[in-house]
């Protein structure tokens, strides 16, 4: 059964860069896609992009494109967010979520499951 | 962009009533849909896939139907753990995209 963990809380700075990590345990970690998921205090969710770790390649929500990288490092199994130009409206929580199926089976995007348990990330002045 | 809409915003109803959850898309999504539920402070776990298949460990009470443009969520006889929020989520290939539904809050009576 795999499971991803994600790093802890951040607090940056306007104008600041966030990374946050997610790492996998239990199951296979190259051929299935990662996305990144936030949500907004109170708010509804909203993706941002994913990889799939064997290609390397990474696709981007519009809104995104340009101030997120989204990376993978196999070796650790470990898939990487980085946010930059932080505003408070990126105050969110993080989530990276694997998706259901093999990319040989299904290609990305497909549904996610399992999620990480969420990273805060707090932008203020 | 395809837009998902909820309805209702909120559903206030008690343990053992059933259920209705209804999510509509702005464009045909095929059966390109899922279902999620999130509690305070949990991650979302995915309840429904491609419209009407159960995740694992899903109880049976739990079953989504439709195709095309309209959909719905439906748990027969609500349990206590059941009340959440619900979104739905499609997904595209062409173009690259993944959108969510705003919610349905399924409260208790």
């Amino acid at each position: 059964q795999v499971q991803l963990v994600q790093s802890g809380a951040e607090v940056k700075k306007p104008g600041s860069s966030v990374k946050v990590s997610c790492k996998a345990s239990g199951g296979t970690f190259s051929s299935y896609a990662i996305s990144w998921v936030r949500q907004a205090p109170g708010q509804g969710l909203e993706w941002m992009g994913g990889i799939i770790p064997i290609f390397g390649t990474a696709n981007y929500a519009q809104k995104f494109q340009g101030r997120v990288t989204i990376t993978a490092d196999e070796s650790t199994s470990t898939a990487y967010m980085e946010l930059s130009s932080l505003r408070s409206e990126d105050t969110a929580v993080y989530y990276c979520a694997r998706e259901l199926r093999d990319i040989v089976v299904v290609p990305h995007p497909d549904w996610f499951d399992p999620w990480g348990q969420g990273t805060l990330v707090t932008v203020s002045s | 962009e395809i837009v998902l809409t909820q309805s209702p915003a909120t559903l206030s109803l008690s343990p053992g009533e059933r259920a209705t959850l209804s999510c509509r898309a702005s464009q045909s999504v095929s059966s390109y849909l899922a279902w999620y539920q999130q509690k305070p402070g949990q991650a979302p776990r995915l309840l429904i896939y491609d419209a009407s298949n159960r995740a694992t460990g899903i109880p049976a009470r739990f079953s989504g139907s439709g195709s095309g443009t309209d959909f719905t969520l439906t748990i027969s006889s609500l349990e206590p753990e059941d009340f959440a929020v619900y979104y739905c989520q499609q997904r595209s290939n062409w173009p690259l995209a993944v959108t969510f539904g705003q919610g349905t809050r399924l409260e208790i009576k």
